[in-house]
């Protein structure tokens, strides 16, 4: 079956721009995350949604930094006035709270590049 | 704050097995381990997980010391496919949600 689905694949964007990344979690999965992966790094945890609720935010560096989930299903991460310490690669992953056990599946990500 | 630890890098021979360690010493009772890898480019891919028991599925093996305070992964007969960074991470349970800390990982170089 399908995957997580991320778009865009890659962005580039001025600095001070505002950037929407969007993605598209595994259907009916209703625990999505949001990572952050900058070059030869390891994944930087952003924020967590089950359903539509965001009961942990902590990882969001700044408050440029916001996410939504409408629906259940897509979530949107925006960047407002982008910095170049803002480029990495954005991933999101899904899981099923259905099962305790479920793990994430996450999607290929968003390489975000701010000039 | 990554609760687990790990070699930034080892090699293998192809064919061979390939044993990835991990040190998780603060776990907590209720707090399963799962492994992760990543191929370049591409987002980490979900390998195993497990708790206090070994497990086994068609990519690979979990073992787990009885303290769980480490564990080893391991690739029965490594293949240059099976190239990529490898990651430990502690299922961390706050506040009824779940938190996925992943650390720096192994980058596992699967030699010819």
């Amino acid at each position: 079956g399908a995957g997580v689905s991320q778009s865009p694949s890659n962005k580039v964007t001025e600095k001070g721009k505002d950037v929407e990344l969007r993605c598209d979690p595994i259907s009916g999965h209703t625990a999505l995350y949001w990572y952050r992966q900058s070059l030869g790094q390891g994944l930087e945890f952003l924020i967590y949604f089950q359903g539509n609720s965001a009961p942990d935010k902590s990882g969001l560096p700044s408050d440029r930094f916001s996410a939504e989930r409408t629906g259940g299903s897509v979530s949107t991460l925006t960047i407002q006035r982008t910095q170049q310490e803002d480029s990495a690669v954005y991933l999101c992953a899904s899981s099923s709270r259905g099962s305790y056990n479920s793990p994430l599946h996450f999607g290929n990500g968003t390489r975000l590049t701010v000039t | 704050d990554a609760k687990t630890t790990q070699p930034p890098s080892m090699d293998c021979a192809e064919g061979r097995a390939a044993n990835l360690p991990c040190n998780h010493s603060t776990i907590s009772g209720n707090e399963y381990v799962y492994w992760y890898r990543q191929i370049h480019s591409q987002g980490p891919q979900y390998i195993i997980h497990g708790l206090k028991n070994n497990e086994t599925n068609e990519m690979a093996s979990l073992i787990i010391t009885e303290d769980r305070k480490s564990s080893t992964l391991i690739l029965p007969h490594a293949t240059l496919r099976d190239t990529a960074v490898y990651y430990c991470i502690v299922r961390v349970v706050s506040s009824g949600t779940y938190k996925y800390i992943f650390g720096t990982g192994t980058r596992l170089k699967v030699l010819a």
